[in-house]
């Protein structure tokens, strides 16, 4: 158990519609990370947040937002979903994304667009 | 510009040793990690190097050299549950971590 969060681990929904993937980080760190992994691919990293403001970008979509609140959990939007959205959506934290400081990831949340 | 290269696949027999190779290409680096993913599962912390030569845990080991920007992983005494995706990632001079695809290593028995 790594001590990051996710939920659901299970999503199912219909293209066009909207849903909202949760994380809580391990407890004392500060950085939030989110990842897609589609069926046989690497991770893509989509955006980083630290102590509630954005600090990286990645490869994110438009119709996908993300923030951090001030008790350090995250929620990652998806809306008008499309069938190539469905994947597996990760989490992972760490204390500061600092060198040396390992990220560590939640179990993922498998999203199915249908 | 920023690159990472790692192969797709391997293939080790049991009870074998396997090395999983890992290049990079970037101006800023801030140290190397490398973890395992088994099929469906998080990504799990195997090893961080920052400075050059080998860090052994156990049967797994790290090796880095920064001038010639190349990594490897070097697992001993393989088991079937060894069988996974093995991801090298490296951190910039920005603390972003640049991930690698991922090679998938097959152990047969």
């Amino acid at each position: 158990d790594s001590g990051v969060t996710q939920t659901p681990k299970h999503l199912i929904t219909a293209t066009g519609q909207r849903v909202t993937l949760r994380c809580s980080p391990r407890s004392g760190d500060l950085s939030v990370y989110w990842y897609q992994q589609s069926l046989d691919q690497g991770l893509q990293f989509l955006i980083q947040y630290y102590n509630g403001e954005e600090r990286a970008k990645g490869n994110i979509l438009e119709r996908f937002s993300a923030q951090q609140f001030p008790d350090l959990h995250s929620e990652l939007n998806l809306s008008s979903l499309e069938l190539g959205d469905s994947a597996l959506y990760f989490c992972a934290s760490s204390v500061a994304g600092q060198p040396g400081n390992t990220i560590y990831f939640g179990e993922g949340s498998w999203l199915t667009v249908v | 510009g920023q690159n990472i290269d790692q192969p797709t696949e391997m293939t080790a027999t049991e009870g074998a040793i396997v090395q999983i190779n890992c290049t990079y290409q970037t101006s800023g680096f801030n140290g190397l990690f490398w973890y395992q993913q088994h099929a469906g599962e998080a990504p799990t912390f195997l090893s961080y190097n920052v400075l050059d030569g080998l860090e052994e845990k156990g049967r797994f080991s790290s090796f880095l050299s920064r001038s010639k920007g190349y990594s490897y992983l070097l697992l001993k005494e393989l088991q079937m549950k060894d069988s996974a995706s093995y991801l090298c990632a490296f951190m910039d001079s920005n603390y972003q971590l640049i991930w690698g695809a991922g090679t998938k290593l097959i152990i047969k028995p």
